[in-house]
């Protein structure tokens, strides 16, 4: 079974631009939730989607961060502006919406802006 | 305070070592808990669950105190593969669905 996929793996960009990373969770996982980990602060949770509902999105740093989810397959996470504070790995996680289910992540996306 | 936290290490031993992993979390009304490993420039994988009895899987054996508030990771006979990253995972104050997690202790196994 495919795992969770993330697009891009890397990307680089200048400061200002606009980043949209993508994720496609396991299928029939229900609950989708996006990580951020750097050397600092290690991972952390920015939103979580529960049948592609956000329930949970105080992790957000701020308003130039968005995060969709329009349906059980797909979400995305868009950063704009980016600015180079914003470098870190980003993943995507997925895992079936009851108490003390595993949640499985995706390989990351490398992100850094320059 | 943190929510999970854990001794960052690293822990330096020799193969055939065992060692120990302490970890603690601050919301007295967690109901999940589990380690996950990380390997270097690697998205985190579940290791193993932690149940209140404490469960063993293999040279992994986890431990949970409720009343202290700690959850353990012992590793017996370690192997030069076991050197990663060790993360331990809470379910947090306000959702038993969001998982906090620790910063990890990081292990290096030397031949």
């Amino acid at each position: 079974d495919a795992g969770v996929i993330q697009s891009p793996r890397h990307e680089v960009t200048e400061m200002g631009q606009e980043v949209t990373l993508r994720c496609k969770p396991i299928s029939g996982h229900n609950s989708l939730f996006w990580y951020r980990q750097t050397m600092m602060r290690g991972l952390e949770l920015l939103i979580y989607f529960n049948n592609n509902v956000p329930i949970d999105d105080s992790g957000m740093p701020e308003d130039r961060f968005s995060a969709k989810m329009p349906n059980a397959s797909f979400s995305t996470l868009k950063i704009q502006p980016s600015e180079p504070r914003d470098s870190a790995v980003y993943f995507c996680a997925s895992s079936l919406s009851q108490t003390g289910n595993t949640i499985y992540f995706g390989e990351g996306s490398w992100l850094t802006v320059v | 305070r943190k929510e999970v936290e854990q001794d960052p290490g690293p822990f330096n031993v020799p193969e055939g070592a065992t060692v120990a992993f302490n970890c603690t979390y601050s919301n007295s009304a967690s109901q999940s808990f589990f380690w996950y490993r990380q390997d270097c420039r690697k998205e985190p994988k579940l290791l193993m669950s932690v149940y209140s009895s404490g469960n063993e899987d293999g040279r992994f054996t986890a431990q949970l105190n409720r009343a202290s508030q700690y959850i353990s990771l012992l590793i017996r006979d370690s192997k030069l593969s076991d050197s990663a990253t060790y993360l331990c995972v809470v379910n947090g104050m306000d959702s038993s669905y969001k998982l906090i997690f620790g910063s990890g202790t990081r292990l290096l196994v030397r031949p």
